[in-house]
Order: structure tokens, then sequence, then C-alpha cells
């Protein structure tokens, strides 16, 4: 089981392009969710997908996109990128089915976007 | 908004001692979830704790949970150097919802 991928690894941009992040939920997993971690800070949620849908989204602008294909597999994509951009993004996969109570959510290598 | 905050932020301790966590947050939560992340890099699940739970246990781990403080503590007993990391705890506000709000972090580094 390869768990969760996540290419590129490294991504240099300059301001105002667009870029695209791309993610492999675990084997057997049918939830994705992205998340951004800034240097020193912890991760903050960008949104959530679950049968091609986006399920829920944290504060993020409309700049931050993104799609879940039907083999689970899920597209993070930024417009218009900002310094601030400048950041680790992390892809989680959790499932199947119901979440209940929680469950683990395992965690990509993540992609580290320098934007200049 | 971050919902977990970790103190201390950073922890120097030598191997074979215990090390101590702490978390508070804001909100009522279905469960709190412990993450480890190495050198920047992914984060790894250590243990979750539901909301109706106070106290778990995980090989060297132990996570309490006081619900009316909204705090939750993690436990690394007798460290080792591999434990060095930076720790997160994240919560989960509904249940059916596995959406993680994660504090800033506690680095911890364990001296051979």
């Amino acid at each position: 089981d390869a768990g969760v991928t996540q290419s590129p690894t490294h991504l240099i941009k300059t301001r105002g392009q667009q870029v695209t992040l791309r993610c492999s939920p675990k084997s057997g997993h049918d939830t994705v969710s992205w998340y951004q971690q800034a240097l020193g800070q912890g991760p903050q949620f960008i949104f959530q997908y679950y049968e091609e849908e986006e399920r829920q989204r944290g504060n993020f602008p409309d700049r931050f996109s993104g799609h879940q294909f039907p083999n689970y597999s899920s597209e993070l994509n930024v417009n218009a990128l900002l310094l601030g951009d400048s950041a680790l993004y992390l892809c989680a996969s959790s499932g199947p089915g119901e979440v209940g109570w929680g469950n683990e959510q395992f965690f990509g290598p993540g992609t580290r976007l320098t934007v200049l | 908004s971050q919902q977990g905050e970790e103190d201390p932020q950073a922890l120097s301790i030598q191997e074979g001692e215990n090390a101590t966590m702490n978390c508070s947050y804001k909100t009522s939560i279905n469960n709190l979830q412990w993450y480890r992340q190495n050198s920047g890099r992914g984060l790894v699940h250590l243990i979750l704790i539901r909301s109706n739970e106070r106290e778990k246990h995980s090989g060297r781990l132990r996570v309490t949970l006081d619900t009316s403080k909204k705090s939750s503590s993690l436990l690394i007993t007798a460290s080792r150097a591999a434990d060095t990391a930076s720790y997160f705890c994240a919560t989960a506000m509904y249940y059916g919802n596995n959406r993680l709000a994660f504090g800033k972090g506690n680095q911890v580094v364990v001296i051979p």
C-alpha cells in the first residue's frame, strides 16, 4: 500500500501564476482533504472532497479550487498566486464511508510551494 | 482562527525522560487528535480520543481529555531521540465531520 502520495514535491512559481497540485489517496479511502501549512504554523483546512463534490470549505478565497476524480484522486488549483500562498500543502485521505465519532486521517508528504 | 493552542511551544528533554504537552481549545468538540510531524513533512496520526472519553493509551503515549476545561494533554513516556518532532493537536467539532482545526504545535527535541 503506497499510502497518500502527492506531486510535485517542490514547486517554485512567481506572483500571478497558477498552480496545480495533485494527490492520490490511500487505497480504499474515498475522502480527500487539503490543508495549507505556513512556516511555523499548524495546518489550516482548505476544503474537502467526497464523491467528486466539495463537501466543505475553510476560510480560503475562491482563488483556491479543487477537483476530485472518479478514482478518488484530487487536485488543488490556486490562481493568481500571492507571496502569502507560499506554504506546505498537505493532502489527507480518510474513509471509506461514515465518519461517525471520527476517523484517522492519513497525510501525504506535502508539496512545498514557493511564490517569488 | 486556531482552534487548538498547545503549551509549551518548545520542549527539550533528555532521552528516557517523559514529555508532556498540553492543548486547549475554544468550542465543543466531537473528538481530539494528536499528530506528529517530522522536519516539516507529512503528519502522522498518533491517537484519537472521543469527547466522551477521558483517557486513552497507545504504546508509550497517553492522552487525556477534559471537556469541562476544554483541554487535552499528550504524555510521551521514556522518550527516544526518534521522538524529536513537532506535535499538533487537532479538533473535529461535529459528529460525522472530520474537518480538523489544528493548533500551532509543540517542537520537542529529545537529546540522546
